[in-house]
């Protein structure tokens, strides 16, 4: 079974430029999270999918982040403009529906804002 | 809520025990534990639903205390491969939102 696939690996932008980063879940999997990791701290969840509707954004900034999934299955993070604190690991997990499923991580994007 | 975890860090020799806590403010319904090494993604160890289960991975187990709304991992006779970071993730009644603790780093000695 394939993973959770995340791209880029690596990015560098400048303060004020935009960003997008792509996720592509295990296939069949209706929940998707974007999580944000920076250095030293646990993953903290920005945004939750089941299916193409947003089930959780509290955490999400919405003044500079955006995330949609088309279609129910490959999802995208934007961040518009991009501050140096969004330096961090962006990380995209999947699962299916069940309560009582694990989730699997994709590998993650580092991104560094300079 | 985000769970909290505790000690924040561990140092060990190969072969000793460690225990990490996880404990919430909020009804628990599941913990899920993962296990992250340096650069790479977290990777799941077991899952516990409400109800004091005890569940076991190899020399890794868990327990889940439903009244104190928290969880332990148990890590025992631990070995260099047990090294990194412990994250607990916790979901509560009919949600799958999923939010992870601070982490506890684990540092196994030859």
């Amino acid at each position: 079974e394939a993973g959770v696939a995340q791209s880029p690996r690596y990015k560098i932008i400048e303060k004020r430029q935009s960003v997008a980063f792509w996720c592509n879940p295990i296939s069949g999997h209706a929940t998707l999270y974007w999580y944000q990791q920076i250095l030293g701290q646990g993953p903290k969840l920005l945004i939750q999918f089941q299916n193409n509707g947003v089930v959780d954004d509290s955490q999400l900034p919405k003044d500079r982040f955006s995330a949609e999934r088309l279609k129910g299955v490959d999802s995208t993070l934007k961040i518009q403009p991009a501050k140096l604190e969004d330096s961090a690991v962006y990380l995209c997990a999947s699962r299916t529906y069940r309560l009582n499923t694990e989730a699997f991580f994709g590998q993650g994007t580092r991104l560094t804002v300079v | 809520q985000q769970p909290v975890q505790s000690p924040q860090a561990v140092i060990l020799r190969e072969g000793e025990d460690a225990v990490i806590n996880c404990s919430s403010s909020k009804a628990l319904y599941s913990v899920h534990w993962y296990r992250q090494k340096h650069g790479e993604a977290p990777v799941f160890l077991m899952i516990l639903l409400k109800g004091g289960e005890q569940k076991g991975h190899e020399k890794i187990s868990a327990s889940f205390n439903e009244k104190k709304q928290q969880s332990s991992l148990y890590l025992t006779a631990s070995q260099l491969s047990y090294s990194g970071t412990y994250f607990c993730g916790t979901s509560h009644q009919g949600a799958q939102k999923l939010v992870f603790g601070q982490g506890t780093r684990l540092t196994i000695n030859p």
